[in-house]
């Protein structure tokens, strides 16, 4: 039973429009929310986070949306660049007594096409 | 300002075979963890360690055993490989309390035939 989901498995947008990836999650008891970003045969990259107590948190071109009432958050990616083109994993994270406890969503792979 | 190193980047194995992955990081964290990552599954925790020391099980721990030798550290054992180990591994670590923020390696391709 996956906690956290991402229903999109590839997606593609054009240079320069906006790319919005989604995510759900099923445990209310996550504090924090993380993208990574994750080009072929490299590790994944920590990319941004939002606490559960915020609904926005922006980054130069990403910006993240948090609606906790629908357990549901996404990335907002603007203007979309070739160079973003990559896998994305969604991740929700509790603290579990001595280690944050990181749940992974399956990915989305983003193609932007010059 | 290597971060987080792993060996090695690709193995072969047969079936009953055994190895080990290691993973170091030169960041002082105290946490570290391997993963494995799966197509349609995301990445899943194998094991952790919180801290020098400890060790524990994540979400799919069985054939698998691990060693934090110390807190720059922390490998993978497989005892008698299986092809359903067949994945690519990730080492990462972390601080404490670090909101999920997690530091990985480049990745480890093992094929079990």
């Amino acid at each position: 039973d996956q906690q956290v989901k991402q229903n999109s498995p590839s997606l593609s947008v054009q240079e320069g429009r906006i790319s919005i990836l989604n995510c759900d999650y099923t445990n209310s008891m996550f504090d924090y929310f993380l993208w990574y970003k994750k080009y072929p045969a490299e590790g994944p990259t920590f990319l941004i986070s939002i606490s559960s107590i915020k609904d926005k948190n922006e980054d130069g071109r990403f910006t993240v949306f948090l609606n906790k009432s629908a357990k549901h958050l996404s990335l907002h990616i603007v203007p979309s660049q070739p160079g973003d083109s990559a896998v994305y994993f969604c991740a929700a994270s509790a603290w579990e007594t001595s280690y944050d406890k990181v749940i992974f969503g399956p990915g989305t792979s983003l193609s932007v096409i010059p | 300002n290597a971060g987080v190193t792993q060996t090695p980047k690709f193995q072969v194995l047969k079936t009953g075979q055994s190895m080990t992955l290691q993973c170091a990081q030169d960041m002082n964290h105290n946490s570290m963890y391997w993963y494995r990552q799966d197509p349609g599954m995301g990445l899943r925790l194998i094991y952790y360690s919180a801290s020098e020391g400890t060790t524990d099980k994540g979400e799919v721990p069985n054939g698998y055993n691990v060693s934090r030798l110390n807190k720059r550290e922390f490998s993978l054992r497989l005892e008698s490989a299986a092809p359903s180990q067949t994945s690519v591994y990730f080492c990462a670590s972390s601080v404490i309390r670090g909101g999920g923020e997690l530091f990985f390696g480049e990745g480890s391709r093992l094929t079990v035939l």
